[in-house]
């Protein structure tokens, strides 16, 4: 079976900038979360989309958006870049979403802001 | 609020044993264990469930203790491949799949 995939692994942007970041769940999970990691902050949970529906939500500004397609592929956008936004970004799918469902990672975008 | 993960560093020798503890202000409905190497996503170990289910690597146990809102992970006789960073994430009763994730715990097995 197929892990999670995300593309593109990895990304430079300037300032300003916005980007699109795509991750392919595990066949057969309908719940894909995203999380940002860096070394200051640690894995932060920014959302979760199961049935195409924004179920949870981090503390993050509304510059990080998502969303979910009927095939359970996942986009998250951020829109107007920061030097901070620079991290690891990574999804996880699993199959329901629930507490407990073991959550599979995918290998990261990696996303330098200049 | 984010679980408290101790000690935040380890080194050992093949074959010693650590304990690494995650601890959260707040109920908690289950706990799941990961370890990450360096430039690499992170790996699923564990999921402890209030109650006392377990699920996960069967080299490497674990213990959730709920009142105390406690858990650890016991790595016994320790491989090279052990190496790296092992996080806790907690999830809340009614959380669903939103993980909050302590600081980590770096774990270096020297040969």
């Amino acid at each position: 079976k197929a892990g999670v995939t995300q593309t593109p692994r990895y990304l430079i942007k300037t300032r300003g900038q916005q980007v699109t970041l795509s991750c392919s769940p595990i066949s057969g999970h309908r719940s894909v979360s995203w999380y940002q990691q860096t070394p200051g902050q640690g894995l932060q949970f920014l959302f979760e989309y199961f049935s195409e529906t924004q179920r949870n939500k981090g503390n993050f500004p509304g510059r990080f958006s998502g969303r979910q397609f009927s095939n359970s592929r996942s986009e998250m956008n951020v829109s107007t870049l920061e030097l901070g936004d620079s991290a690891l970004y990574l999804c996880a799918s699993s199959f329901t979403g629930a507490s407990t469902d073991t959550q599979y990672f995918g290998p990261g975008t990696r996303l330098t802001v200049l | 609020q984010q679980p408290v993960q101790s000690p935040q560093a380890v080194i050992l020798r093949e074959g010693e044993d650590a304990v690494i503890n995650c601890s959260s202000s707040k109920a908690l409905y289950s706990v799941h264990w990961y370890r990450q190497k360096h430039g690499e996503a992170p790996v699923f170990l564990m999921i402890l469930l209030k109650g006392g289910e377990q699920k996960g690597h069967d080299k490497i146990s674990a213990s959730f203790n709920e009142k105390k809102q406690q858990s650890s992970l016991y790595l016994t006789a320790s491989q090279l491949s052990y190496s790296g960073t092992y996080f806790c994430g907690t999830v809340g009763t009614g959380g669903y799949n939103k993980l909050i994730f302590g600081a980590g715990t770096r774990l270096a097995v020297h040969p």
